[in-house]
């Protein structure tokens, strides 16, 4: 059983272009949050989706936008980055109703 | 607003040791509590987790503790190996089917052998 996965393992990215993260929950779990991890910190709350909707928002910019697909997968949008988004983006999943969360390896983000 | 806050930000303890790490949080609704222990170049992993109708659970080597008057918690490794070597992450969440997780700023626990 797999778990959560994500892709790219790494990109590369100059100021103000976009940008797009893509999350495959574990089996079984339809419940995708995204994290964002500078270095040296820990993990901060972006957004969660649950039935193709966002559900909660953290204290992030309308530069981040996401989606979830029929499959639960999801993918995290950052419009016009700037220096700052560069960090490590999480990924996790959960099943429905259940406060458990699971982190994917992450998606190492460079702004140049 | 929401915070937790965790110490001490390293610590090196020798092999065979044990290892303490301390957390506070801000919000009295919190009521889930877990643990995550992160490798280089890896994303969080759930080692143990708390609810607040809990004041102690163990999984061999690893205990946590809650002190819900207080709102302390505390992650203890008893026996420490060089594998323990990580950044551990305390968090605290309300519990519920939309929650999002709060998390500590981390500690850089070294093993020495």
């Amino acid at each position: 059983d797999a778990g959560v996965t994500q892709s790219p393992t790494h990109l590369i990215k100059t100021r103000g272009q976009q940008v797009t993260l893509r999350c495959s929950p574990k089996s079984g779990h339809d419940t995708v949050s995204w994290y964002q991890q500078a270095l040296g910190q820990g993990p901060q709350f972006i957004f969660q989706y649950y039935e193709e909707e966002e559900r909660q928002r953290g204290n992030f910019p309308d530069r981040f936008s996401g989606h979830q697909f029929p499959n639960y997968s999801s993918e995290l949008n950052v419009n016009a980055l700037l220096l700052g988004d560069s960090a490590l983006y999480l990924c996790a999943s959960s099943p429905t109703n259940t406060d458990t969360q699971y982190f994917g390896p992450g998606t190492r983000l460079t702004v140049l | 607003g929401e915070n937790v806050e965790q110490h001490p930000s390293t610590l090196s303890v020798q092999e065979g040791d044990s290892a303490v790490i301390k957390c506070t949080y801000s919000d009295s609704a919190s009521n889930y509590f877990p643990w995550y222990k992160q490798e280089l170049g890896k994303g969080p992993q759930l080692i143990i987790d708390i609810r607040s109708n809990v004041g102690e659970k163990k999984d061999q080597r690893i205990a946590v503790t809650l002190n819900k008057t207080a709102k302390h918690f505390s992650l203890h490794i008893t026996e420490t190996q060089p594998e323990d070597s990580a950044v551990y992450f305390c968090a605290a969440s309300k519990a519920s089917s939309a929650s999002k997780i709060i998390f500590g700023s981390g500690t850089r626990l070294s093993i020495r052998p």
